[in-house]
């Protein structure tokens, strides 16, 4: 069966600092992953997706940046954190077209 | 351009029927997607709609009209622990496209006892 992972599961940073959140699934081989924000009370906003290694679109022109250095690893990071960047960041992975699967999620607070 | 509305807020009662309506405009479909999500954890695969019609698991149904880019999520029978927000969400074109989902911004449904 499939698993996806990610770390921390929290995180408090201040700003200016860097980020890295890792993502990564078990199970399958050549998923399509994602990165998904959501602010407080809000919907999810899509950052990033890849279809392969080193294959990455963005979605939103910001600060952050994302990379697959392997098949079943995405890498979301930042150089220099903002305020703006608190929110709940979830990692996806679909192979087929009827299913999407979230992982369990960071949390990261910027102070 | 793409657009999910859905309702924001939703109250029922315990035991009761509980329709969240969600209507989209999108370029390119390839189904629509209902998630469940408790405060505080990520979203869980409730169903998938590509075809017109009604779709059935236990307590809760799914039904799509790609035509008039609608679809409900009815919940039966609620329990307290239906509490959570649901979200809409679409996938648009597969391939290099990614099959992106684009999601609504949530509909909150509070259970009363």
């Amino acid at each position: 069966s499939q698993t996806i992972h990610q770390w921390p599961a929290t995180l408090v940073q201040p700003v200016g600092s860097p980020l890295s959140l890792e993502c990564t699934v078990e199970g399958t081989s050549n998923p399509n992953l994602y990165w998904y924000r959501q602010a407080a009370g809000r919907g999810l906003q899509l950052l990033f997706y890849s279809v392969g290694i080193g294959q990455i679109s963005s979605e939103v022109p910001q600060n952050l940046s994302a990379s697959r250095p392997q098949d079943r690893q995405f890498i979301l990071s930042s150089k220099k954190l903002l305020l703006s960047d608190s929110g709940f960041y979830l990692c996806a992975w679909s192979v087929r077209v009827d299913e999407q699967y979230f992982g369990p999620g960071t949390r990261l607070t910027v102070t | 351009g793409q657009n999910i509305d859905q309702p924001t807020e939703m109250t029922a009662t315990e035991g009761a029927i509980v329709q969240i309506n969600c209507t989209y405009q999108t370029s390119g479909f390839n189904g629509l997607f209902w998630y469940q999500q408790h405060a505080g954890e990520a979203p869980t695969f409730l169903s998938y709609n590509v075809l017109d019609g009604l779709e059935e698991k236990g307590r809760f149904s799914s039904f799509l009209s790609r035509s008039k880019g609608y679809s409900y999520l009815l919940l039966k029978e609620l329990q307290m622990k239906d509490s959570a927000s649901y979200l809409c969400a679409v996938r648009g074109p597969i391939g290099n496209q990614g099959g992106k989902l684009i999601f609504g911004q949530g509909t909150e449904l509070s259970v009363k006892p």
